[in-house]
């Protein structure tokens, strides 16, 4: 089992610029999140999915878009990509948004110049 | 949800214990304490979870007071891949909103 994986690793963009960050789980959970991480920061909830066929803003949701594309897949979109943007990206999982345990997986670093 | 307070960083030496203390003075009937690590350029792992009293297992034990306004990590005999980012959070188990707070952490760093 490959848990949850996260596509790219690592991505430069110009301002403006669009992009797709994806996250794939291989659980079977229902909940899926993304998360930033600035330097020396926590995560900050971005989006989340409580199930399939749901999203909802979390803390920081200005600037993108998601999409639960089914049970397995919930991808992130950056439509025009700014500096402020810069940072690590989370995805993680749980079965039942219960928060018993959350999975994450090892993260996206996107830089956007 | 309940903010967590807790050190900015710690240092020990291998085979010492580690306590590392959170305050959550605002935490709810129903939440619980969670305990996360995270090594660099990794996501966080989740380490252990509890209402009040302890709890231990195979990594870590978890103390919690009666009146749960603060919680108390610790680390048995720690090794230099112990060096981590420790994050203390409180939240609703029973929330179907998922959402965790974290906050800043506590960088452990271990000496040889």
């Amino acid at each position: 089992n490959a848990g949850v994986t996260q596509t790219p690793k690592f991505q430069v963009l110009k301002t403006g610029q669009s992009m797709t960050l994806q996250c794939a789980q291989d659980m079977n959970h229902n909940s899926m999140y993304w998360y930033r991480q600035d330097p020396g920061m926590g995560l900050r909830l971005i989006y989340y999915s409580a199930s399939e066929g749901t999203t909802d803003k979390g803390e920081v949701p200005n600037g993108y878009n998601v999409s639960r594309l089914n049970k397995r897949e919930f991808s992130l979109r950056l439509e025009s990509a700014a500096p402020s943007q810069t940072s690590v990206y989370f995805c993680a999982t749980d079965p039942a948004g219960t928060i018993n345990e959350q999975f994450f997986g090892p993260g996206t670093r996107l830089t956007v110049l | 949800l309940a903010k967590t307070t807790q050190p900015i960083s710690m240092d020990s030496y291998e085979g010492q214990e580690v306590n590392i203390t959170c305050s959550h003075n605002n935490i709810a009937t129903n939440d619980y304490i969670t305990w996360y690590q995270q090594f660099p350029s990794q996501g966080p792992r989740f380490i252990i979870q509890g209402y009040k009293t302890k709890v231990t297992n195979e990594v870590a034990s978890l103390f919690i007071p009666a009146d749960r306004k603060s919680s108390t990590l610790s680390l048995p005999r720690v090794s230099l891949s112990d060096t981590a980012v420790y994050y203390c959070l409180a939240s609703n188990r029973g929330s179907t909103l998922g959402r965790l707070y974290f906050g800043r952490g506590t960088q452990l760093t271990v000496w040889p």
